[in-house]
């Protein structure tokens, strides 16, 4: 009953170091998502990926990649991290096509970029 | 430009009374509407939600009314109780496309404490 898993929980980058964010679903959904959450900004799309073998970006790609690994796994990656995009990261998956019933969400990583 | 508006940072409520959330939007291809509950260090869950072809659901506790014509929804919680202190966040989605998928667009939240 794990739902959606994210590791590591928290991480601090020095700028210009490289880190990927991991994110694994186990209820079999076919899309998976990347979000941030900053204060008084709510939580805005990075990049997402309808099916195995799709990714698209969303509000705010710039400085990240994807890599939609199988069915399961989301990972996104900071390249070469930047002070602005400290901030708490969420994955979430949903059954497609339709994702009525909105997003199980992952519990976040910190991620403090220094 | 913020097409989904939550416009009161925090709401505070004594334990026992409604608590009334309120959000706008500005994008009219919205089709569903969702409200999301967050606790601190922990992801968003899902509260309830709406199609546009309703006006209201109702959920135990939790009502969800929605005035298209004036592209405003709320969240009523009757009674409110203290472990319904948390981060309330309004979503929105429009249908996509076949083969692609729904993204959600969310407000900014508004952190609900109910006191006792």
């Amino acid at each position: 009953n794990a739902g959606v898993t994210q590791t590591p929980k928290f991480q601090v980058l020095k700028t210009g170091q490289s880190m990927t964010l991991q994110c694994a679903q186990d209820m079999n959904h076919n899309s998976m998502y990347w979000y941030r959450q900053d204060p008084g900004m709510g939580l805005r799309l990075i990049y997402y990926s309808a099916s195995e073998g799709t990714t698209d970006k969303g509000e705010v790609p710039n400085g990240y990649n994807v890599s939609r690994l199988n069915k399961r796994e989301f990972s996104l990656r900071l390249e070469s991290a930047a002070p602005s995009q400290t901030s708490v990261y969420f994955c979430a998956s949903s059954e497609a096509p339709s994702g009525v019933y909105g997003y199980t969400f992952g519990s976040g990583t910190r991620l403090t970029v220094v | 430009d913020q097409q989904v508006k939550q416009n009161s940072p925090s709401l505070s409520v004594q334990e026992g009374r409604i608590s009334i959330l309120n959000c706008d939007y500005t994008n009219s291809m919205f089709d569903y509407f969702l409200w999301y509950k967050k606790y601190p260090a922990e992801g968003p869950t899902f509260l309830i939600s709406i199609s546009s072809i309703k006006d209201k659901n109702e959920d135990g506790r939790f009502t969800v009314f929605l005035n298209k014509s004036a592209k405003h929804l709320s969240l009523h919680i009757v009674p409110s109780q203290p472990g319904d202190s948390a981060v309330y966040f309004c979503a929105a989605s429009a249908a996509v496309s076949s083969g692609s998928a729904r993204q959600l667009t969310f407000g900014s939240g508004t952190q609900l404490t109910v006191l006792p």
